[in-house]
């Protein structure tokens, strides 16, 4: 089936700093990607949907500054949090869609902002 | 707007004992809906869809859920748990442009 790969699965930075999560298509072409966050015990909020070639669709209240989302092949997506800062830290997930209704998640990134 | 409410946000049974968990959902037509399974530390999993065809579907694992349009719901059952069940639990529907908004989620946990 269609796999996602996500990495790194778990940083570290410090206050100020950028760090970037890549989501790779393994075995297919994703046209479409999208980047969740999601806090201890929550649901996940969709934070922006990516089209290859395209610049990203963010959700209300997402910084697109902050959050810088490339999607420059149909295999690469990536997420850059730039300065990042302790509220920052979360679990972020890539997922893509594979048609029909049909959606695969990467394994996530713990982000720890200190 | 699509929405999806999950009523509990924690359950317990017992091992070899039925599982359900409840999700309503709100939507001005016919809905696409989704059930997905996280487990710790590990990526979410599809356990089942709905996308117009029959009422009842079945899932892997011997997850089932009834699309019930009189009642807007979409709940998930399994007729015995089993240990390896204890996971988060979505609720999922398809808000278009091929998005999907998440439930707040159920926390399974089976006690032995």
């Amino acid at each position: 089936g269609a796999v996602v790969s996500q990495h790194p699965s778990r940083v570290i930075c410090k206050s100020g700093t950028s760090v970037k999560i890549e989501c790779r298509s393994l075995d297919f072409q994703a046209t479409t990607m999208f980047w969740y966050r999601q806090f201890p015990k929550q649901s996940l909020m969709l934070m922006a949907t990516s089209n290859e070639g395209s610049k990203a669709t963010y959700e209300q209240g997402v910084e697109k500054d902050k959050f810088l989302i490339n999607h420059a092949s149909l295999t690469l997506s990536t997420l850059t949090v730039t300065s990042a800062h302790p509220e920052d830290s979360s679990f972020y997930i890539c997922s893509a869609y594979t048609g029909d209704y049909g959606y695969t998640f990467g394994s996530g990134t713990r982000l720890t902002v200190v | 707007a699509q929405s999806v409410t999950q009523l509990d946000s924690h359950v317990s049974v017992s091992e070899g004992t039925p599982v359900l968990l409840r999700c309503n959902y709100s939507s001005s037509y016919s809905p696409s809906l989704f059930w997905y399974v996280q487990h710790p530390n590990k990526g979410l999993q599809l356990l089942l869809k709905y996308t117009s065809a029959a009422t009842l579907v079945k899932g892997i694992n011997g997850f089932e859920a009834e699309f019930k349009k009189s009642e807007t719901s979409f709940h998930l059952t399994k007729p015995s748990a089993h240990m390896s069940d204890a996971a988060e639990y979505f609720c999922v529907v398809y808000t278009g442009r091929r998005a999907l908004t998440f439930g707040s989620g159920t926390r399974l946990q089976v006690q032995p």
